[in-house]
């Protein structure tokens, strides 16, 4: 198994640019969900998905889209990328919403936004 | 709501001393406890966890922690410090009950091991 994969490692946008994240995983697992880890402040849950089709918003969600079509894969969608959406991005897998302490986490994606 | 404070975001050891790392968490129903590990440029991965059960968990790397419910408290111990436990170290929090089991994560406490 692969496990939870992202990409792209590292990117720079400008400004008003969009993009999006990509996150899979292979484990077949219910629960996804994306953080942003800034200094000082741990991890930030974004937005989660309970399952294929199921998305809600976590504690950050301004400026971010999610979708869940597939149990596998789970993008981040940044609309209007903004300086302060300048962070690492960490997108993580559990095997249900009642496991959600365990998660698997992929390896990140670092953003700058100038 | 819950919440997690973690004392100390720079704790520094020398190599065979005690590591020591606090977490206090706030929750209104039972919760379920956890320490996470990043190394350098890498991923979270799970250290150990508390949900029921005996209070004292080992994990993984010689790592334990004790649930003290009386102090809301969850530190991670290692009797002997190793120059490869250099990382940072994260308490996270979820609780049992409730449609959306969220994690809430501290704010982390970067470990340097000293020679």
């Amino acid at each position: 198994n692969a496990g939870v994969t992202q990409t792209p490692k590292f990117q720079v946008l400008k400004t008003g640019q969009s993009m999006t994240l990509q996150c899979a995983q292979d484990m077949n697992h219910e629960y996804m969900s994306w953080y942003r880890q800034d200094p000082g402040m741990g991890l930030r849950l974004i937005h989660y998905s309970v399952g294929a089709g199921i998305t809600d918003q976590g504690e950050v969600p301004n400026g971010y889209n999610v979708s869940r079509s597939t149990t596998e894969d789970f993008p981040l969608r940044l609309l209007s990328a903004a300086p302060s959406q300048t962070s690492v991005y960490f997108c993580a897998s559990s095997y249900s919403r009642t496991s959600v302490g365990t998660q698997y986490f992929g390896p990140g994606t670092r953003l700058l936004v100038l | 709501a819950q919440s997690v404070t973690q004392l100390g975001s720079h704790v520094s050891v020398s190599e065979g001393a005690l590591v020591l790392l606090r977490c206090n968490y706030s929750s209104s129903v039972p919760p379920y406890l956890f320490w996470y590990v990043q190394y350098p440029n890498q991923g979270l991965q799970l250290l150990l966890k508390y949900t029921t059960g005996a209070t004292l968990v080992k994990g993984i790397n010689g790592f334990e922690a004790e649930f003290k419910k009386s102090e809301t408290s969850f530190h991670l111990t290692k009797p002997s410090a190793h120059m490869s436990d250099a990382a940072e170290y994260f308490c996270a929090v979820t609780t049992a009950s409730g449609s959306a089991r969220q994690l809430t994560f501290g704010s982390g406490t970067q470990l340097t091991v000293l020679p």
